[in-house]
């Protein structure tokens, strides 16, 4: 069964850091990666998808990697602003209809 | 959040009640999802469907049904809810099978069973 983990639970910086959300898996036959934001009391945002043959996507400020091989994915957030405080989940998917999600990262990001 | 809205997004019952929650979309897309949001635990699946009438169980679906007689509408019904269903519900839709693209979740439906 697939478990995901997410390291820290919570993380404060002050504003302008760069900082790095740790993900990890136990099955490396993924076939792809989804880092999600959630505001409170909202569902999920979509920040990035990775394919199981991708290495990295990029969005803006926001970098995900994937080693698939050493079950591990970063976000790796520069500058990070304010607005960016809220829950960061991964997800992976490795049983074509199904997500499991790692408990998440509360980012809090003091101006 | 747009082309996906879900009724009601607060409620509490007590437990023993059935209860009703509703997924509605605007996009057209095949695939519906019901996720359920705990403390300590994430997300995790109770249902999903791929097509109209057309369903299957996800990772925790023990005391949920599922419905979906139109492709906009996905029902998800507790025939008799437990204090342990206490929850946020949260339904996801997507247009292509799950791992090509990315998934589009609603705003959550708080559920209280006392």
């Amino acid at each position: 069964k697939q478990e995901v983990t997410q390291i820290p639970a919570a993380l404060s910086v002050p504003e302008g850091e760069n900082l790095v959300l740790n993900c990890s898996f136990t099955d490396s036959a993924i076939y792809n990666l989804q880092w999600f934001r959630q505001d409170p009391g909202k569902g999920l945002t979509s920040l990035l998808l990775i394919q199981s043959s991708q290495r990295e996507q990029t969005s803006g400020r926001l970098n995900a990697s994937l080693d698939k091989s050493s079950g591990r994915s970063t976000l790796y957030i520069a500058a990070s602003q304010p607005g960016d405080s809220a829950t960061y989940l991964c997800a992976v998917n490795n049983a074509g209809n199904m997500l499991t999600f790692g408990g998440g990262t509360r980012l809090m990001v003091k101006p | 959040d747009a082309g996906i809205t879900q009724s009601p997004r607060h409620k509490v019952t007590e437990t023993g009640t059935p209860v009703t929650l509703r997924c509605h979309q605007t996009e057209n897309h095949r695939y519906m999802y019901w996720y359920r949001q705990d403390p300590g635990h994430g997300l995790r699946l109770i249902h999903y469907s791929y097509g109209v009438k057309d369903t299957d169980k996800g990772e925790v679906s023990d005391g949920y049904s599922v419905s979906r007689s139109k492709t906009e509408d996905f029902l998800l019904t507790l025939e008799s809810a437990t204090s342990s269903q206490t929850s946020v519900y949260f339904c996801a839709i997507s247009d292509r099978a799950p791992g090509a693209n990315v998934l589009t979740f609603g705003a959550g439906s708080r559920l209280t069973v006392l």
